[in-house]
C-alpha cells in the first residue's frame, strides 16, 4: 500500500526541541523528494522545507531557517525533521509529502503544539 | 516569494450545479499550478497538476484551466463527496513553493 505514516508530533514548551518522522512504504522512496508542509487554522498550508530524492539539496521557508533541519534516511525508508528552538507560531499540523514540483501523496499529518 | 490569492473564501452550490473557484497569482507562473482537495480530518489530495491535467483517479467532471496569472478550477456537476475545501498552489517559482488561502465549497 502506497503511504506515507508521519509521527513524532505532540505538547512541548516554546524553545525546546521535537523530531518529526514519516515512515513511507509502497513505493521507492529514495526516487522521490519529499517535503514538510504545515497546516495552522489561521494561516492555511504553509511549506516548510524539501529535499531531494539523495538528500544533494534542501531548502527552508524563512520562517524556520536555522532552527529546523529536513534529512532522510533511504534506507529506512523515512524522512525527519528536526525541530529546533520552537515558538508558539510553530503549532500545526505537519505533512509529509512525495513530489519535486507538486506534492502527489501526503500522510495523514502529526499534531505539534507548542504552548507553555 | 509569489502571493497565491483564491476567491471566494466560501461558495454555497446546490448538488448537481457547477462550482468554478479562481486562483490568481502576483506574478506570471506559466503553467505550473496545482490544485488539492481537503476534506475536514484529512490530508490534502492532488486533483490538478500543470493546470490543467487531472491526476490519478480523478474524475473528469472536476477540470482545471488557466496560464500565466489566472486560474480556474471547474466542477461541473457538483456531488456530496466534493464539497471540501479546495488550495491552488504554485511551482513556478521556488522556494517557497505557495499555496492559496484555500475556498469552501459547501452545500447550499
Amino acid at each position: 500500500q502506497v503511504q506515507l505514516v508521519e509521527s513524532g508530533g505532540g505538547v512541548v514548551q516554546p524553545g525546546t526541541s521535537l523530531r518529526l518522522s514519516c515512515a513511507a512504504s509502497g513505493f521507492t522512496f529514495s526516487s522521490h523528494g519529499m517535503h514538510w508542509v504545515r497546516q495552522t487554522p489561521g494561516k492555511g498550508l504553509e511549506w516548510v522545507a524539501v529535499i531531494w530524492y539523495d538528500g544533494s539539496n534542501k531548502y527552508y521557508a524563512d520562517s524556520v531557517k536555522g532552527r529546523f533541519t529536513i534529512s532522510r534516511d533511504n534506507s529506512k525508508n523515512t524522512l525527519y525533521l528536526q525541530m529546533n528552538s520552537l515558538r508558539d507560531e510553530d503549532t500545526a499540523i505537519y505533512y509529509c509529502a512525495r513530489g519535486r514540483l507538486y506534492f502527489d501523496l501526503w500522510g495523514r499529518g502529526t499534531l505539534v503544539t507548542v504552548s507553555s | 516569494e509569489i502571493v497565491m490569492t483564491q476567491s471566494p473564501a466560501t461558495l454555497s452550490v446546490s448538488p448537481g450545479e457547477r462550482a468554478t473557484l479562481s486562483c490568481r497569482a502576483s506574478q506570471s507562473i506559466s503553467s505550473n499550478l496545482a490544485w488539492y482537495q481537503q476534506k475536514p480530518g484529512q490530508a490534502p489530495r492532488l486533483l490538478i497538476y500543470g493546470a490543467s491535467t487531472r491526476a490519478t483517479g480523478i474524475p473528469a467532471r472536476i477540470s482545471g484551466s488557466g496560464s500565466g496569472t489566472e486560474f480556474t478550477l471547474t466542477i461541473s456537476s457538483l456531488q456530496s463527496e466534493d464539497f471540501a475545501v479546495y488550495y491552488c498552489q504554485q511551482y513556478n517559482n521556488w522556494p517557497p513553493w505557495t499555496f492559496g488561502q484555500g475556498t469552501k465549497v459547501e452545500i447550499k
